[in-house]
């Protein structure tokens, strides 16, 4: 199956500075990705979309300055949190959907845990 | 505005059956997803529906209705394993996944 990995795991990062979290489809192309972020008991809530080579689509209420999502290749896509606060502490969880759009399953990356003290 | 409903939580036995349902209104409808989400862990694929009917996959099956706007998850021969939050979610007309806030699923000895 489609694997996606994320990296870090685990970041601790002290406020105002700025973490990059990776995410890389390790098998297939993936032609477009999707960021998450889930509050601890909450379900998943999609922060932006991006497609490779343009600029990502992010949703309403969330910032795009703060949270700088690069696709550069068809394997990679990073998401930078900038000038962090606590309350940006969070699981975030990257997706990716591949080539072949009659396949719309999303296979996920086992997801970062940011913690901003 | 788009809407999907599960239980938040529900409990079972071990060995037992159990069925966990989901309703939703969106935008268009280009098939229904059932993930499984461990504590700590990101959601794993379990399930996907486009047409009506019964998707049957070892001890796990999920339903669909199109007419009705409802799923359901049917989990058997319980496991303690299967502890965990079952998140459904709908792809709607822009194939753009809607997600259900995720049914906790507890499994007593």
């Amino acid at each position: 199956g489609a694997v996606v990995s994320q990296h870090p795991s685990r970041v601790i990062c002290k406020s105002g500075t700025s973490v990059k979290i990776e995410c890389r489809s390790l098998d297939f192309q993936a032609t477009t990705m999707f960021w998450y972020r889930q509050f601890p008991k909450k379900s998943l809530m999609l922060m932006a979309t991006s497609n490779e080579g343009s600029k990502a689509t992010y949703e309403q209420g969330v910032e795009k300055d703060k949270f700088l999502i690069n696709h550069a290749s068809l394997t990679l896509s990073t998401l930078t949190v900038t000038s962090a606060h606590p309350e940006d502490s969070s699981f975030y969880i990257c997706s990716a959907r591949g080539e072949r759009e009659s396949s719309y399953e999303q296979y996920f990356g086992p997801g970062t845990r940011l913690t901003v003290t | 505005g788009q809407n999907i409903d599960q239980p938040t939580e529900m409990t079972a036995t071990e060995g037992a059956i159990v069925q966990i349902n989901c309703t939703y209104q969106t935008s268009g409808f280009n098939g229904l997803f059932w993930y499984q989400q461990h504590a700590g862990e990101a959601p794993t694929f379990l399930s996907y529906n486009v047409l009506d009917g019964l998707e049957e996959k070892g001890r796990f099956s999920s339903f669909l209705s199109r007419s009705k706007g409802y799923s359901y998850l049917l989990l058997k021969e319980l496991q303690m394993k299967d502890s965990a939050s079952y998140l459904c979610a709908v792809m709607d007309s822009n194939y753009q996944l809607i997600w259900g806030a995720g049914t906790k699923l507890i499994i007593k000895p």
